[in-house]
């Protein structure tokens, strides 16, 4: 069965240190990979996607993620957190029929 | 703006009264979907639709129908709705390879 998961149901960190939100996926073909991040009472937003191409994927807010084929991983980092990161984070992937499937999803709380 | 609305955005009914939530984008997108979001299952694909009149089925479609026959619209329709689809409802569009945009979300309840 296709999955994604996120062993992490929290993740918590100080300010101005790095973080890292994993992701492991199990779906076959090659799939699209996605981060999204979700406020209190808000919907999804978009933070970056791969799909192809460099394995290291920079997007909004100082995010990137590390695309790793062998282990089907897709991790989520930042060099340096703010405590306005923190939010519930979900990795996503889409299949090669169009479906989606997200993670658990990873609460990452930023300490100041 | 370019976004995605729902309506309504908060909802209580009681069991077995059918109900229509709408969905409805103004980016020209082909591709729409539905998720419920449920604390510790993340969200979970209910339908989607690849473009007008044509339909999928997600990971959990039982007890949920959807129609497209117009682009910008995706509404909905639980026939009889029961307590186990109290949920956290989102629509979401997009274009075919590019991220999706999600509405606000509509927070169901069914007693």
């Amino acid at each position: 069965a296709q999955s994604v998961a996120q062993p992490e149901d929290q993740v918590n960190v100080a300010e101005g240190n790095p973080l890292t939100v994993k992701c492991t996926y199990s779906v076959s073909g090659n799939p699209y990979l996605f981060w999204y991040v979700q406020y209190p009472n808000r919907g999804l937003q978009f933070l970056l996607k791969y799909i192809t191409g460099d394995n290291l994927v920079k997007g909004s807010y100082g995010f990137e993620a590390e695309f790793n084929k062998s282990q089907t991983s897709f991790h989520l980092k930042k060099p340096s957190a703010l405590v306005s990161d923190s939010a519930l984070y979900f990795c996503a992937v889409r299949d090669i029929f169009n479906k989606f499937y997200f993670g658990s999803g990873t609460k990452l709380n930023v300490k100041p | 703006e370019a976004q995605v609305t729902q309506n309504p955005r908060y909802l209580i009914t009681v069991t077995g009264k059918k109900l229509t939530v709408t969905c409805s984008q103004n980016m020209n997108h082909e591709y729409m979907s539905w998720y419920r979001q449920d604390p510790g299952l993340g969200l979970r694909q209910i339908y989607y639709s690849m473009n007008v009149e044509v339909t999928d089925k997600g990971d959990v479609p039982e007890g949920y129908k959807v129609s497209r026959k117009e682009k910008r619209n995706f509404p909905l329709i639980l026939e009889s709705p029961s307590p186990n689809q109290t949920s956290l409802y989102f629509c979401a569009s997009s274009s075919y390879s590019e991220e999706q945009y999600f509405g606000p979300g509509t927070r169901l309840t069914v007693t």
